[in-house]
């Protein structure tokens, strides 16, 4: 059973700060990783993906990628009060014959504070 | 690009009645589509998986002659919820993918209210 642990939060931090998301997972096949991002009652939005080892810049969002750790983390500079909304890990692997599925973790919910 | 459409986005109806739902890429041919419930405050549940003229791979606990899926082109998947029950009001999203390490994109969701 493929497992994608986040912490639930909710995370608060500072406008301006740099807020840390930390997912873990237990597949060591997963290829794809993905950050999406949920504000309430809305549907998934994508913000960043990661193949690979080391880390990936977009602007304000780095996502970084351990493989051997089993880990991937996504990190947002100068937070805004916008970016208060629910984070999802995701990742993909080969799982069945319908073709690589995402599983997501819980979510980590962030608020950023004024 | 990729965005995916997702009609409609709310529905209110008896009980007892037939609820379809469309999904459609917009600007990529989508060889792999899925379906996910999510229930308030809940993470999301992938409900069905489908690739373009093959049927649906369904989760475990999840009724194959209740949520019937058609995936019928690259950019089309319908959902439809025969018999619809209050327990079956959730919000429904699809989310379509070009590519099998592709990111998935996702619609906007149809909340589904049964009375």
């Amino acid at each position: 059973q493929k497992e994608v642990e986040q912490n639930s939060g909710p995370l608060s931090v500072p406008e301006g700060a740099i807020a840390s998301l930390n997912c873990t997972y237990s597949d060591r096949g997963s290829q794809s990783f993905f950050w999406y991002r949920q504000y309430s009652g809305k549907s998934p939005e994508l913000i960043m993906f990661i193949y690979s080892n080391g880390d990936k810049e977009d602007g304000r969002f780095t996502a970084q990628l351990n493989k051997a750790s089993q880990y991937v983390s996504l990190l947002i500079r100068d937070s805004q009060p916008s970016d208060s909304a629910t984070y999802l890990c995701a990742v993909n692997g080969v799982e069945n014959n319908a073709g690589n599925m995402l599983t997501f973790g819980g979510g980590t919910r962030l608020m950023v504070k004024p | 690009g990729a965005v995916v459409s997702q009609h409609p986005s709310w529905v209110i109806c008896k009980s007892g009645t037939s609820v379809k739902i469309e999904c459609r890429s917009l600007d990529f041919q989508a060889t792999t589509m899925f379906w996910y419930r999510q229930f308030p405050k809940q993470s999301l549940m992938l409900m069905a998986t489908s690739n373009e003229g093959s049927k649906a791979t369904y989760e475990q606990g999840v009724e194959k002659d209740k949520f019937l899926i058609n995936h019928a082109s690259l950019t089309l998947s319908t959902l439809t919820v025969t018999s619809a029950h209050p327990e079956d009001s959730s919000f429904y999203i699809c989310s379509a993918r070009e590519g099998q390490t592709q990111p998935q994109h996702f619609g906007d969701g149809t909340r589904l209210s049964i009375l």
